[in-house]
């Protein structure tokens, strides 16, 4: 049983197209992310999303979107790009109950090149 | 905002051998660090975490120790297998309970047999 999946694993795309990036996770979590890794290898916070309330990192452009059609799913839309979006892009979930942080599950990643 | 330094970036080590990654951090109020194992072509696992109010924890071939006055953190790997090679990340989390993880830059662990 896949925890945490994305789809596509691999997007090859022109500069100022658009798309998008699916995830997916059965795992009853309430919290999901997005996080972008670079060619060094750098794992950055783009996105958390809980019950609605959604939390940006202030240095993501406003072409990227994340949209929550329910809480088992977190897209990530990326508008008009870019060379520098190149990089592979990791959904995850967690649990956030009671105040206590939990475990984050990653998913196998999406390796977006944008020519 | 919270800072994580993490070393060395490359470690490289005989099979059997121990290795030992290194963390620290900047917010004395980031209370949980866990450490994510990556493998080629995967996303990051969690393979070992520890909360603020522990000094060390093990399981196994791998353990986590923080010394919260210095504000750093630990990993150990001993007897070290040749399926330990990957990319390990340390993380602090910082902001209270609705905190995110910052992550290290990573250290590229490669065990030879």
């Amino acid at each position: 049983d896949t925890a945490v999946s994305q789809t596509p694993k691999y997007l090859v795309t022109q500069m100022g197209n658009d798309k998008s990036i699916k995830c997916e996770q059965n795992l009853g979590h309430d919290t999901m992310y997005w996080y972008k890794q670079d060619s060094k290898k750098f794992l950055k916070i783009m996105f958390s999303y809980n019950n609605k309330e959604l939390i940006i990192n202030e240095t993501v452009p406003n072409r990227f979107s994340p949209k929550s059609p329910d809480k088992a799913h977190l897209n990530l839309h990326i508008n008009s790009l870019e060379l520098g979006d190149s990089a592979v892009y990791f959904c995850a979930s967690s649990l956030r109950s009671g105040g206590v942080y939990n475990e984050q599950f990653f998913g196998p990643g999406t390796r977006l090149t944008v020519l | 905002g919270e800072n994580v330094e993490q070393h060395p970036s490359t470690l490289s080590v005989q099979e059997g051998d121990s290795a030992v990654i290194k963390c620290t951090y900047s917010d004395s109020a980031s209370n949980y660090f866990p450490w994510y194992k990556q493998e080629l072509g995967k996303g990051p696992q969690l393979i070992i975490d520890i909360r603020s109010n522990v000094g060390e924890k093990k399981d196994q071939r791998i353990a986590v120790t923080l010394n919260k006055t210095a504000k750093h953190f630990s990993l150990h790997i001993t007897e070290t297998q040749p399926e330990d090679s990957a990319v390990y990340f340390c993380a602090a989390k910082h902001g209270g309970s609705q905190g995110n993880l910052i992550f290290g830059k990573g250290t590229k662990l490669s065990v030879k047999p």
